[in-house]
């Protein structure tokens, strides 16, 4: 089934750790993204690719960082874990340029840093 | 500064009768406004969109209506069934190359059957 895949599903984390997040798309889209949801937030841009050897950065970048080695995985890392990384994170891509094209979505992974 | 506010975090209605979900922005350069879907333990999924030109786009039971002059936007579901039940995200587009969404904070939608 096309889609993105996103793993772990959920994960629990000690304070000041590295993790990576890993998304996978078999779309071949060009554009991917990583949001976090927070209650109350909504959904925030962390980091973004346009293609496949350039990443930028969103609206809350600072403790995650991305590399975009080729065009189906998207990998979010925290190098070093805090508990207001907690959150749910959703890893998206976008089909075409113009913008009526909605974003695709992954199930998302379920990060709580204690 | 939110530049997509949802204010309603929750709206319930009757089965068979209208939902109305509203969204409001500041930023005047935004060109794509679209509503997503989301149920508990899922993704977002991409339900309809409106380009800034227009005031009105319709897919179904669902409408989506923007006054750019308020600077307002509303999605009507009609009739609303208890399969609607979820969180409804408003999201904003802007021009340039990386079309990023920013998105509201979400309203959740409780339809009673």
């Amino acid at each position: 089934i096309a889609g993105i895949t996103q793993a772990p599903t959920s994960q629990i984390l000690a304070a000041g750790r590295r993790m990576t997040l890993r998304c996978t798309q078999d779309m071949r889209h060009n554009a991917m993204y990583w949001y976090r949801q927070d209650l109350g937030l909504g959904l925030r841009l962390i980091h973004y690719s346009n293609t496949a050897g350039t990443t930028g950065k969103g609206e809350v970048p600072d403790g995650y960082s991305v590399s975009r080695a080729n065009t189906d995985d998207f990998p979010l890392t925290l190098a070093s874990a805090v508990p207001s990384q907690t959150s749910v994170y959703f890893c998206a891509s976008r089909e075409g340029n113009t913008a009526n094209y909605g974003y695709t979505f992954g199930s998302g992974t379920r990060l709580t840093v204690v | 500064d939110q530049q997509v506010k949802q204010n309603s975090p929750s709206l319930s209605v009757q089965e068979g009768r209208i939902s109305i979900l509203n969204c409001d922005y500041t930023n005047s350069m935004f060109d794509y406004f679209l509503w997503y879907k989301k149920y508990p333990a899922e993704g977002p999924t991409f339900l309809i969109s409106i380009s800034s030109i227009k005031d009105k786009n319709e897919d179904g039971r669902f409408t989506v209506f923007l006054n750019k002059s308020a600077k307002h936007l509303s999605l009507h579901i009609v009739p609303s069934q208890p399969g609607d039940s979820a969180v409804y995200f408003c999201a904003a587009s802007g021009s340039g190359s990386a079309r990023q969404l920013t998105f509201g904070s979400g309203t959740q939608l409780t339809v009673l059957p």
